[in-house]
């Protein structure tokens, strides 16, 4: 069980377009849904948490309206990269509460961005 | 949530255990001890956690000194396919209402 499924696995878009990557709880529901960055060489870093019919809570630093993340119901988030540009390529991961009490947190597969 | 120190990285051998320790002299009474790995270029994976109890499962064990100020982890007969980065946390259990915060984790190599 607690099976998070995020898509794309992999995008390429170009600099100025939008891009969303979706993140699915498969087998429970999830009102609240996590999403971090991380660049190459470095570990994960949490940009923004999700709570389903409220609106998301950033981290310091993380500009809401270029990471627009929408949760709209217990099984699904997505987090949209509006305006990307080279710099936002990173490998993107969202993770889920939920699940099997004391595991805390599922996590996707994660996506990786560039932006060329 | 209370913070860890790890090594950065680790050999081993494969078919040998593999003990990766984590030190959490900070923590709280009711922060519980969680691990994870990421193999590269995939999202992390949960191994284990604990309160104050060792624990075991399918995947690990999980030694936790009686003061709870550190923490080893350990791969009974590790695999080359045990190559990961390994992250020691330390939260409240379910995490509250906050995400992991993620030190830089201990890089562990299987040698062949």
């Amino acid at each position: 069980g607690a099976v998070v499924s995020q898509h794309p696995s992999w995008v390429i878009c170009k600099s100025g377009t939008s891009v969303k990557i979706e993140c699915r709880s498969l087998d429970f529901q999830a009102t609240t849904m996590f999403w971090y960055r991380q660049f190459p060489k470095q570990s994960l870093m949490l940009m923004a948490t999700s709570n389903e019919g409220s609106k998301a809570t950033y981290e310091q630093g993380v500009e809401k309206d270029k990471f627009l993340i929408n949760h709209a119901s217990l099984t699904l988030s997505t987090l949209t990269v509006t305006s990307a540009h080279p710099e936002d390529s990173s490998f993107y991961i969202c993770s889920a509460r939920g699940g099997v009490i004391g595991y805390g947190y599922t996590f996707g597969s994660g996506t990786r961005l560039t932006v060329v | 949530d209370a913070k860890t120190t790890q090594p950065p990285s680790m050999d081993c051998a494969e078919g040998r255990a593999a003990n990766l320790p984590c030190n959490h002299s900070t923590i709280s009474g009711n922060e519980y001890v969680y691990w994870y790995r990421q193999i590269h270029s995939q999202g992390p994976q949960y191994i284990i956690h604990g309160l104050k109890n060792n624990e075991t499962n399918e995947m690990a064990s999980l030694i936790i000194t009686e003061d709870r100020k550190s923490s080893t982890l350990i791969l009974p007969h590790a695999t080359l396919r045990d190559t990961a980065v390994y992250y020691c946390i330390v939260t409240y259990s379910g995490g509250g209402a906050d995400g992991l915060t993620f030190g830089k984790g201990t890089h562990l190599i299987i040698q062949p």
